[in-house]
């Protein structure tokens, strides 16, 4: 088994939709989770950090539950510029962090 | 903010050589940085974790004597793949831990052909 896995998708949806991605991780011990976005090509870049009683920045809210290790990430109101490819991060000692493959979202105009 | 440089951002080598990419912290001072390899469709994978004045610990599986990691201060780190060979050619990213929450910030990656 995967220590993170993601549906790799393609997620294809209408700008302007709300769209969620799941995510789940093996290591019951893991104590920090992140969702990282990476454009094409390119570096991966930190979008947020995920709590246990659940975050929001903006359009973004992420949910954890521990008790079922997943970690999800919601979406509002989705713009062009969100079509990229969401990496679900979890650490599994203080700093090193494992990576989930990746769901691929396309938003449609 | 934290800024991660990587140098070169891509490199196209002959079988055989070797090359040597380069991490900066360029605003703050990193005492360990980490070295990822991202084939195509794949997640990143840690290779390394570089730290300043020491010898880089690597994970199952990478030959440290092909990926040699030198970490000679606390704002350069490099990674030389050795005698190259296609099978190398992947997207080589490094990052570098800023802050007291141990946050990862990434370079933008060096993109490596081995034809």
């Amino acid at each position: 088994r995967k220590e993170v896995e993601q549906d790799p998708g393609p997620f294809n949806v209408p700008e302007g939709a709300t769209v969620a991605f799941n995510c789940t991780y093996s290591n019951s011990a893991s104590q920090s989770f992140f969702w990282y976005r990476q454009d094409c090509r390119k570096e991966p870049k930190l979008l947020m950090s995920v709590y246990s009683s659940g975050n929001e920045d903006g359009r973004f809210t992420a949910q954890l539950n521990r008790a079922s290790q997943y970690i999800s990430l919601l979406i509002r109101d989705s713009k062009l510029s969100d079509s990229a490819t969401y990496l679900c991060v979890v650490n599994r000692d203080p700093e090193k962090l494992t990576f989930g493959t990746g769901t691929r979202l396309t938003i449609i105009p | 903010g934290a800024v991660v440089s990587q140098h070169p951002s891509w490199v196209i080598c002959k079988s055989g050589t070797s090359v040597k990419i380069e991490c900066r912290s360029l605003d703050f001072q990193a005492t360990t940085m980490f070295w990822y390899r991202q084939f195509p469709k794949q997640s990143l994978m840690l290779m390394a974790t570089s730290n300043e004045g020491s010898k880089a610990t690597y994970e199952q599986g990478v030959e440290k004597d092909k990926f040699l990691i030198n970490h000679a201060s606390l704002t350069l780190s490099t990674l030389t793949v050795t005698s190259a060979h296609p099978e190398d050619s992947s997207f080589y990213i490094c990052s570098a831990v800023w802050g007291g929450l141990g946050t990862q910030y990434f370079g933008p990656g060096t993109r490596l052909t081995v034809l």
